[in-house]
């Protein structure tokens, strides 16, 4: 079974900073990878994924990850934040194609200071 | 993307009730998952709601603690039965998306309290 590791529990940034998420996963075949994001009181959005490919992926709100093989890790980035981006963020990694059930991280909360 | 009603929100429940979570999508799925999402942990895969047959249950939960209803390709219901403060916890409808490149989308949760 896989399994998703999300390195930080709590990140406190002011606006304008740079934001990294790490994410490892443990699986040794094909894996599909993904970030959401949950706003407060609201519902998870997918933020981008990875099937195959250009291994940096962007995303929506200026957000990119890049997945590295050799590392199984797939971080998240966001060159300069903003208040709005405040938010819990989750990794997820699925086994294939046909594969629907993923499994996720603990999620990181971000809270970003204006 | 598909447009996932789940009802309630939220609820306050006592100790040895059970409460029957809706979910209701805007077009027809062919896959339909429940999660549960405890108190500062991650999102875990409770069951895969199928349609014309019973749920598939993961490991550690089992169809009498969370029977699971699946009467058509837009909805199902998840039970949380005989209650106890540890099934407090926000729980979460998600179906496919419309191509397979799109996976997941996600109700907005139902917030269980039990006391």
């Amino acid at each position: 079974a896989q399994s998703v590791s999300q390195h930080n529990h709590h990140v406190i940034l002011s606006e304008a900073a740079s934001l990294e998420l790490g994410c490892n996963y443990s699986y040794g075949g094909t894996v599909n990878l993904f970030w959401y994001v949950q706003y407060p009181g609201q519902h998870l959005q997918l933020l981008l994924k990875y099937f195959s490919g250009d291994p940096l992926v962007k995303g929506i709100k200026g957000f990119e990850a890049e997945f590295i093989k050799s590392k199984f890790s797939f971080n998240l980035r966001k060159p300069s934040v903003q208040w709005s981006d405040t938010a819990e963020y989750f990794c997820a990694v699925n086994a294939g194609f046909n594969d629907y059930k993923l499994s996720f991280g603990a999620g990181t909360t971000v809270t970003v200071r204006a | 993307s598909a447009v996932i009603s789940q009802k309630p929100s939220r609820d306050i429940c006592q100790r040895g009730t059970s409460l029957t979570i809706q979910c209701q999508v805007d077009s027809q799925v062919t896959m339909m998952f429940w999660y549960r999402q405890q108190p500062g942990q991650s999102l875990t895969l409770i069951a895969t709601a199928n349609q014309g047959s019973e749920a598939t249950y993961e490991s550690g939960f089992v169809i009498d603690k969370f029977p699971i209803s699946r009467p058509n390709l837009t909805f199902s219901t998840l039970t949380v039965s005989n209650m106890s403060p540890e099934d407090s916890s926000i729980y979460l409808c998600s179906v496919e998306g419309t191509d397979k490149n799109e996976k997941l989308f996600f109700g907005s949760g139902t917030q269980l309290s039990v006391l």
